[in-house]
């Protein structure tokens, strides 16, 4: 069935540095793939997402690009700040499922 | 526009006791999701609901029963707590399969 596997964490980056966390999925056919991200004491919230191949989303200064030949949709970004600090979810909806499927999560902390 | 709203949002049980957690969404939003958030685990699809009337088992539905008799409601209930029920609840609603699923503030159950 489909799975989504990603990097394990938590993360723990200074501010104004790189940031990845990788995503890879199996699935049959074509799925929309998506990033999440968790504040303390909050629900999930879309950061952004891709729904066919080589497609980037992006938000926030964050980014991912849809890659179908290594099946992974890693999630980037140039800056982080204070604020990024967060739970970020990799997940895959469709095309033959009703449900989304998450990764386990992975916690980042950015110090000043 | 409230989104996705969860009640209630803490709640104590002890072994045994049952409980319904609600979910309502004001988005016109045909499908609907229950989920348990655990350490280390991700987001576990327990039901889901594919428009008014309708339910589906998820990945990890044993023990808890689902209802969704208006569609802008999603009920989750739990007949007979138990201690490995602990968790967050998050429900969820998107307009269509493979879209985007927006998320309530969850509800935080403990089963002692």
């Amino acid at each position: 069935g489909n799975s989504v596997t990603q990097m394990e964490g938590p993360v723990t980056l200074s501010e104004e540095a790189f940031l990845t966390i990788n995503c890879t999925y199996t699935a049959t056919g074509y799925p929309s793939l998506f990033w999440y991200v968790q504040y303390p004491g909050e629900g999930l919230q879309l950061l952004l997402k891709a729904t066919k191949a080589d497609d980037k989303g992006s938000n926030k200064g964050f980014e991912a690009t849809y890659r179908k030949e290594t099946t992974s949709f890693h999630l980037e970004k140039g800056s982080v700040q204070v604020s990024d600090s967060a739970v970020y979810f990799c997940a895959l909806s469709g095309p033959n499922n009703n449900d989304m499927r998450f990764g386990a999560g992975t916690r980042l902390t950015v110090k000043p | 526009n409230a989104g996705v709203t969860q009640t209630p949002k803490f709640r104590v049980l002890k072994t045994g006791q049952s409980m319904t957690l609600l979910c309502a969404q004001d988005m016109n939003h045909e499908y609907m999701y229950w989920y348990r958030q655990d350490p280390g685990m991700g987001l576990r699809l327990i039901h889901y609901s594919v428009g008014e009337g309708t339910t589906a088992k998820g990945e990890v539905p044993d023990g808890y029963n689902v209802s969704r008799l208006k569609k802008q409601n999603f009920l989750l209930g739990l007949e007979s707590a138990a201690p490995s029920q602990t968790s967050v609840y998050f429900c969820a609603s998107s307009y269509v399969q493979q879209e985007t699923q927006y998320f309530g503030p969850g509800t935080r159950l403990l089963v002692l």
